[in-house]
């Protein structure tokens, strides 16, 4: 157990649709990132959070967007799903930006 | 903004032999660069990592090395066991605290 905890483990909806998914980084972790696995693929960097502030941008789309609260969770808010947005979503945390990040075991959603 | 390479895409070795994996990254200004593992179904794992001010890093079958004026480090897994099969990935922090992962290497050993 990394200390990192996500939900829902799984999700299932249908293409058009919100979901949020939630993390909650580990104790004393002010950093929080954000990742989609698409099937047999790598880990694309979507956003970074620190102490509550976005401090990096990956490839993440519009129709995505996410915050961190001051209690230091991030939720990741994907909308107008389509089917493409199948995959694996996982988030990590780190004490400080530049250190071991730790992820959670991840968000398997699926559109259908 | 930084980019990751990762080569091989898959690796087959045979119990006993040494897996090497290497990575290139865009960015010079990059200073950490830590190796994931992923097995199966499971979440990536740190298992070793390296900073821009060493070249070398071992921890018992596994090392790690740098070479920052080529932009590349690698990661050499020793006396490969069975359960060392698994998806295998590096990443490079840059500047603007972005962690860019490479593509990911499947490693698989022989018995």
């Amino acid at each position: 157990d990394s200390g990192v905890t996500q939900t829902p483990k799984h999700l299932i909806t249908a293409t058009g649709q919100r979901v949020t998914l939630r993390c909650s980084p580990r104790s004393g972790d002010l950093s929080v990132y954000w990742y989609q696995q698409s099937l047999d693929q790598g880990l694309q960097f979507l956003i970074q959070y620190y102490n509550g502030e976005e401090r990096a941008k990956g490839n993440i789309l519009e129709r995505f967007s996410a915050q961190q609260f001051p209690d230091l969770h991030s939720e990741l808010n994907l909308s107008s799903l389509e089917l493409g947005d199948s995959a694996l979503y996982f988030c990590a945390s780190s004490v400080e930006m530049g250190t071991e990040a730790f992820f959670g075991q991840g968000t398997r959603l699926t559109v259908v | 903004g930084e980019n990751v390479e990762q080569h091989p895409s898959t690796l087959s070795v045979q119990e006993g032999d040494s897996a090497v994996i290497k990575c290139t990254y865009s960015d010079s200004a990059s200073n950490y660069f830590p190796w994931y593992k992923q097995e199966l179904g499971k979440r990536p794992q740190l298992i070793i990592d390296i900073r821009s001010n060493v070249g070398e890093k071992k921890d018992q079958r596994i090392a790690v090395t740098l070479n920052k004026t080529a932009k590349h480090f690698s990661l050499h897994i020793t006396e490969t066991q069975p359960e060392d099969s698994a998806v295998y990935f590096c990443a490079a922090l840059n500047n603007d605290y972005k962690l860019s992962f490479g593509a990911g290497t499947t490693v698989t050993v022989r018995a």
